[in-house]
């Protein structure tokens, strides 16, 4: 089983829909948890962190249920330039090694 | 921009040699982290340096080796290169923290190993 795993997509959806992305990992002592978005053949950008209480931040939402070992991302109203790769991220111990998922890529079609 | 810079921006190399990419952090960064991303894969950790020593070590042979130096720039030293090693290198830059560790990236370079 893999550290962190993500639907790898692709999502194809229309301007204005919602769409969720699910991640699950397998460390239950993991402690820090985020999304990154890449664009193609560009860097990693963080989007959001991922707290125990929830987060959100303009028509993104992050939720975490360290019960059942994964986390989510909610994009609302989706637009075109949503349209990258979005990484699950997960810190296993707050230290120093930090785990990707293989990204989950999203096509936002006018 | 994140402020993290990295050199050079591509690579073409062929096997058994040697390489060495460089990353410069984000001014009040002390923590450099590298990652070798293949395509269409998620970027995979090979090591992490704070305050010039290793910090931990991913799943990578010794022949990718760090440095660390006292402005916090790091290196990247790739030996006797093989096809497989032919993929986006990036570094990222944080503050070592308990409970934060937001990394911000470089543009990567881009290796071709033929």
């Amino acid at each position: 089983r893999k550290e962190v795993e993500q639907d790898p997509g692709p999502f194809n959806v229309p301007e204005g829909a919602t769409v969720a992305f699910n991640c699950t990992y397998s460390n239950s002592a993991s402690q820090s948890f985020f999304w990154y978005r890449q664009d193609c053949r560009k860097e990693p950008k963080l989007l959001m962190s991922v707290y125990s209480s929830g987060n959100e931040d303009g028509r993104f939402t992050a939720q975490l249920n360290r019960a059942s070992q994964y986390i989510s991302l909610l994009i609302r109203d989706s637009k075109l330039s949503d349209s990258a790769t979005y990484l699950c991220v997960v810190n296993p111990t707050g230290g120093f090694k930090t785990i990707f998922g293989a990204g989950t890529r999203l096509f936002v079609k006018a | 921009e994140t402020g993290v810079t990295q050199s050079p921006t591509h690579l073409i190399k062929t096997r058994g040699q040697q390489v060495t990419l460089r990353c410069s952090s984000q001014s009040g960064h002390n923590t450099v982290s590298w990652y070798q991303q293949a395509l269409g894969q998620g970027p995979q950790f090979i090591f992490q340096y704070y305050r010039e020593e290793e910090n931990g070590r991913g799943n990578f042979p010794p022949r990718f080796s760090g440095l660390q130096f006292p402005n916090y720039s790091s290196e990247l030293n790739v030996n006797a290169l093989e096809l497989d090693d032919s993929a986006l290198y990036l570094c990222a830059s944080s503050l070592k923290t308990e409970l934060n560790n937001e990394q911000f990236f470089g543009p990567g370079t881009r290796l071709t190993v033929l």
